[in-house]
């Protein structure tokens, strides 16, 4: 199993500005995934962070207002930029187990843009 | 690409009663997970089938894959408040893809 971090686990932006939500992972991992969940909807995947590339990104999901940093095997970043009313969402960081059997995902992100 | 259709979207029971959700896909998948989002959590890992007409048990609740294995089901006996949440099928081909989900509400 994997346990992960994800923080914040809440926050109020104002529209334009931008948040960055980190996410940590107890063991090195290859591939770490982000998702969106709007309210009251499914999982959407934003892009997969691959360690030492850029990340992939899913149709209708770009890099400029999606930045995506992964360091390291254990660690990424997603950032929300320029921020408006329709970003608020849960964003979730997720990972698979080795055999992709099952994913594991962080407690969330709850954003809300006013 | 993949896509999984879910049904019900919501589904409203009594304590007791039993409760099924079905996910279904137009091409052949290699497997699928189901999920469940407690309000207010994250998705947990329940369980995987990936052999043709597989049935798993966890307690109350049934697993069933179909035999042409584009179908899928969740089906919980006699549910609790404590069943109340989001279940969601998602299959693995490069990536995960999610169903819809299902949103069950238990009256006590």
């Amino acid at each position: 199993s994997a346990v992960i971090s994800q923080k914040p686990s809440r926050d109020i932006c104002q529209r334009g500005t931008s948040l960055t939500i980190q996410c940590q992972v107890d063991s090195q991992v290859t591939m770490m995934f982000w998702y969106r969940q709007q309210p009251g909807q499914s999982l959407t995947l934003i892009a997969t962070a691959n360690q030492g590339s850029e990340a992939t990104y899913e149709s209708g999901f770009v890099i400029d207002k999606f930045p995506i940093s992964r360091p390291n095997l254990t660690f990424s970043t997603l950032t929300v930029s320029n921020m408006s009313p329709e970003d608020s969402s849960i964003y979730l960081c997720s990972v698979q187990s080795r055999t992709n059997t099952e994913a594991f995902f962080g407690q969330g992100t709850r954003l809300t843009v006013v | 690409g993949q896509q999984v259709m879910q049904i019900p979207q919501y589904q409203h029971v009594q304590e007791g009663e039993d409760f099924t959700t079905y996910c279904n896909s137009s091409t052949t998948l290699s497997n699928i997970q189901w999920y469940k989002q407690r309000p207010g959590g994250h998705p947990v890992f329940l369980i995987q089938l990936v052999k043709s007409g597989e049935v798993k048990k966890q307690k109350r609740l049934t697993f069933q894959f179909g035999e042409a294995k584009k179908n899928s089901s969740l089906h919980i006996t006699a549910t609790q408040t404590t069943d109340v949440g989001t279940y969601f099928c998602a299959a693995y081909g490069n990536k995960l893809v999610f169903g819809a989900g299902t949103i069950l509400r238990v009256k006590s």
